[in-house]
């Protein structure tokens, strides 16, 4: 079964500061991996979309990479701002369904807070 | 190009009872996936609809039940409402089941079960 984790859990870091964010999955057999900022009580925004044949993407102040040998990926955010804080999910899409209906599975996200 | 749309925002029920949430589409996408976020946790993906009929299905009961009609829209009925279906309800739409383009979220229903 597809796990997806998140490190840290939760992150608060003065503003300025560029922060990675990390995302691990067990199962390297993966089609694509979505990053998504959630502000709280809202819907996700999608921020990056990688492929499994790309090694990173980049959209402004934030850059993506995947590993996909090692399973992990990281959301990197430079300069951040105040107007970051918000959690950060990943997910990952599998190749077909798995034997437990999924086919795309997400991590518990990381909660950060940019302080003024 | 109009996003995903989800109905009602907010939604309190008791025990027992059963709802049924709503979900546009985004113009162009034939596929839709349900997903139920807990407080604190990461969506758990319930079913997909992909032309009108059931394309996968997670852990969930058989009370949690689905539609989707011929506009691609599409809706989430649960029975028999239970105190642990209090959740945040995504909805995600994309241009076909298996497509590498990326899902897009609506901004969720909020149910509350009393």
């Amino acid at each position: 079964k597809q796990e997806v984790t998140q490190i840290p859990a939760a992150l608060s870091v003065p503003e300025g500061e560029n922060l990675v964010l990390n995302c691990s999955f067990t199962d390297s057999a993966i089609y694509n991996l979505q990053w998504f900022r959630q502000d709280p009580g809202k819907g996700l925004t999608s921020l990056l979309l990688i492929q499994s044949s790309q090694r990173e993407q980049t959209s402004g102040r934030l850059n993506a990479s995947l590993d996909k040998s090692s399973g992990r990926s990281t959301l990197y955010i430079a300069a951040s701002q105040p107007g970051d804080s918000a959690t950060y999910l990943c997910a990952v899409r599998l190749m077909g369904w798995d034997n437990y209906g999924q086919n795309f599975v997400f991590g518990p996200g990381t909660r950060l807070s940019v302080l003024p | 190009e109009t996003g995903v749309t989800q109905s009602p925002t907010h939604l309190i029920k008791t025990r027992g009872q059963q709802v049924t949430l709503r979900c546009s589409s985004q113009s162009g996408h034939n596929t839709v996936s349900w997903y139920q976020q807990a407080l604190g946790q990461g969506p758990q993906f319930i079913f997909q609809y992909y032309r009108e009929e059931e394309n996968g299905r997670g852990n969930f009961p058989p009370r949690f039940s689905g539609l989707q009609f011929p506009n691609y829209s599409s809706e989430l009925n649960v029975n028999a409402l239970e105190l642990d279906d209090s959740a945040l309800y995504l909805c995600a739409s994309s241009p076909g089941p298996n497509s590498n383009q990326p899902q897009h979220f609506g901004d969720g229903t909020r149910l509350s079960i009393l």
